[in-house]
């Protein structure tokens, strides 16, 4: 079993949806959340980071992290053409810099 | 543009051959990681420096070596290449040696293992 895993999809969503993104991990020691934005054939780009239980907003993005399930989400509000991509959780522990990544989700926003 | 350069950016060579990817880290960042991108296992770590010593190390096979220059500069050698090795190479570097330092992911090397 995958320390982190995430469903690859592919997604496909009408433009203007909300859009839903979720990794599970089993790892109780990762303590940093982190989500990464990749366009094709482009390196990965830093989204949100959170390092807590709750909630996290940036614009029309949240990020939410629930350890006590284990259980991480990345909302998108007023989805664009613009925010298809690939979409990577990662997560590192305390004093570690490896970062784990889940395998990606692809998103494709419909106009 | 995260500021991390990485040449080149395709690479097609034949299996057994040793092939080496250069990867320069945005202006004062100490750290440079190397992950390995493929189709079935997605982004794994394979190794970090930082101000030139190896830091920590992930799932690299003995058959990979990484290097840190004194001007900061990375260099990941990938020798008796195999089919399997074929994938996007990434380095990214953060600012110092933190897990609270946000990575930077350059644009990424692709090999082909023919």
């Amino acid at each position: 079993q995958k320390e982190v895993e995430q469903d690859p999809g592919p997604l496909s969503v009408p433009e203007g949806a909300i859009v839903s993104l979720n990794c599970t991990y089993s790892n109780s020691a990762f303590q940093y959340f982190m989500w990464y934005r990749q366009y094709s054939r482009k390196g990965p780009e830093l989204l949100m980071y959170t390092y807590s239980s709750g909630n996290k907003e940036d614009g029309r993005f949240t990020a939410q992290v629930d350890k006590s399930s284990k259980y991480i989400s990345l909302f998108i509000r007023d989805s664009q053409p613009s925010d298809s991509a690939t979409y990577l959780c990662a997560m590192s522990i305390f004093g570690n810099e490896k970062l784990t990544f889940g395998t990606g989700t692809r998103l494709t926003i419909i106009p | 543009d995260s500021g991390v350069t990485q040449t080149p950016k395709h690479l097609i060579t034949a299996t057994g051959q040793r092939v080496t990817l250069r990867c320069s880290p945005r202006s004062g960042d100490l750290s440079v990681y190397w992950y390995q991108q493929s189709l079935d296992q997605g982004l794994q770590f394979l190794i970090q420096y930082y101000n030139g010593e190896e830091r920590a190390k992930g799932n690299i096979l003995e058959r990979f070596s990484a290097q840190q220059f004194p001007d900061l500069h990375s260099e990941l050698n990938l020798s008796s290449l195999e089919l399997g090795d074929s994938a996007l190479y990434f380095c990214a570097s953060s600012p110092r040696s933190q897990s609270t330092d946000t990575q930077y992911f350059g644009p990424g090397t692709r090999l082909t293992v023919l």
